[in-house]
């Protein structure tokens, strides 16, 4: 079992709908977790953290983090075609500072 | 400001060669990262810096890779008698605090392309 996973996708939604990104993680020693969006041929650009249980909004993006389950997810609102990108879940175990990211989920935004 | 800058770009060498990877942090970012990230994967762990000082080196695949910050800012990442499996991007990334906890905000660089031939 890979420690974050993430389905690779495509996710496919139609421009305005929201997109929901999913992300689940093995170490309940978790504390932090954070959304990178990344470009083909680019380089990883952070989005959103979040290290409490619940809701984080930062405009048309959410973060939804339960641990309990040992989920995160991104939302994002009026989705539009330039969100299209790979969108990668990454988990910081708090004694560290590395990252342990996901494969990453593909959102395609269809006009 | 000015980001994570990362040279060269792209490297094309040949099996068997010597390669150096340079990383120059955000200003004031104490913390450092080293990570590769091969297609269709997420970027994978190699090494961290804190300060001058390699915190965590736990991703480094075998002893042919070997990084340095000897002052506290720019970083090298060193790969000796380069394979064919090394190939891939290799992304750094800073933050200002030095290690987990609530928040490590990291910020990357444009990465380097690797190509061993």
């Amino acid at each position: 079992q890979k420690e974050v996973e993430q389905n690779s996708g495509p996710l496919s939604v139609p421009e305005g709908a929201i997109a929901s990104l999913n992300c689940t993680y093995s170490d309940r020693g978790s504390q932090s977790f954070f959304w990178y969006r990344q470009y083909s041929g680019k380089s990883p650009e952070l989005i959103m953290f979040i290290y409490s249980n619940g809701d984080k909004e930062d405009g048309r993006f959410t973060a939804q983090l339960n641990k309990a389950s040992q989920y995160v997810s991104l939302l994002i609102r009026d989705s539009q075609p330039s969100d299209s990108a790979t969108y990668l879940c990454a988990v910081n175990k708090g004694n560290t500072g590395k990252l342990i990211f996901g494969q990453g989920t593909t959102l395609q935004v269809k006009p | 400001g000015a980001g994570v800058s990362q040279t060269p770009s792209n490297k094309v060498t040949e099996k068997g060669k010597y390669v150096e990877l340079r990383c120059d942090p955000i200003s004031g970012h104490t913390a450092l990262y080293w990570y590769r990230q091969s297609l269709g994967q997420g970027p994978e762990f190699l090494i961290y810096f804190q300060g001058t000082g390699a915190a965590d080196d736990s991703g480094l695949p075998n002893d042919r890779f070997f990084a340095v910050r000897p002052e506290g800012s720019v970083s090298t990442l060193k790969i000796q008698r380069t394979e064919r499996g090394d190939s891939a991007v290799y992304l750094c990334a800073s933050s200002k605090r030095p290690s987990g906890g609530a928040a490590n905000e990291q910020f990357f660089g444009p990465g380097t392309r690797l190509t061993v031939l």
